[in-house]
């Protein structure tokens, strides 16, 4: 089952920041949160992750709250591209044989 | 280059064949993966490899036989194909930190 939970779907217009939450309550410490998206059928593209620290790369940027029960993905500027299903997910990372677990994820729609 | 790549893309097969689908990693890899996505767009994780060798099986009816020859490729064979089998099956492979999944197979049993 997965551990975390997101709305089912969220809407952002074209060229603004699109913020997806993310509820991780029973996050162990060693944990990191993975962000990947979904765009129609084509297979889950990595975002970003973190473990305790915000982290940006040239795709988004992924701020964790303090306690480490919830995380938000930050899209700066949203474009119709983005418009994709979007996933948090916690896992150990493979170098401790994880194995991620996908929930629902979120539906975002880019709309003009 | 594809770092995940998978064949076929698309494979309709009547219900009781044989099939198999392949995949490969170019990334150098330790660890693979057969993922499955259903018609409710759930992605459930089948199998996982890491240098040959299974690490996790999810449960998952022993008509499904993944091979793995070697690191850089995970096969899934599945002997006596149902209509519940139709899904879209995602192969993947991970490193340290990082999962890369390849594009998928489109699995669709008449």
């Amino acid at each position: 089952d997965a551990k975390t939970t997101q709305p089912t779907s969220m809407d952002c217009a074209e060229g603004r920041a699109a913020n997806l939450p993310c509820n991780h309550s029973t996050i162990s410490g060693n944990e990191y949160v993975y962000w990947y998206r979904q765009i129609h059928s084509q297979g889950p593209q990595y975002i970003i992750h973190g473990l305790k620290n915000n982290e940006t790369n040239e795709m988004a940027s992924l701020i964790i709250t303090e306690d480490r029960k919830s995380s938000t993905l930050i899209l700066p500027h949203a474009t119709l591209r983005d418009t994709a299903v979007y996933y948090c997910i916690v896992d150990l990372g493979s170098g401790n044989t994880g194995k991620l677990i996908f929930g629902q994820g979120t539906t975002l729609q880019v709309k003009p | 280059d594809t770092a995940v790549s998978q064949t076929p893309k698309y494979l309709v097969t009547q219900m009781g064949n044989d099939k198999s689908i392949k995949c490969e990693q170019n990334l150098g890899h330790d660890t693979m993966y057969w993922y499955k996505q259903d018609s409710k767009k759930f992605l459930k994780i089948m199998f996982s490899y890491n240098n040959k060798e299974l690490i996790i099986n999810e449960t998952v009816p022993n008509r499904f036989s993944p091979k793995s020859p070697d690191k850089a490729h995970l096969n899934l064979h599945i002997n006596s194909l149902e209509l519940g089998d139709s899904a879209v099956y995602f192969c993947a492979s991970s490193q340290a930190l990082g999962y890369t999944f390849g594009s998928g197979t489109r699995l669709t049993v008449v």
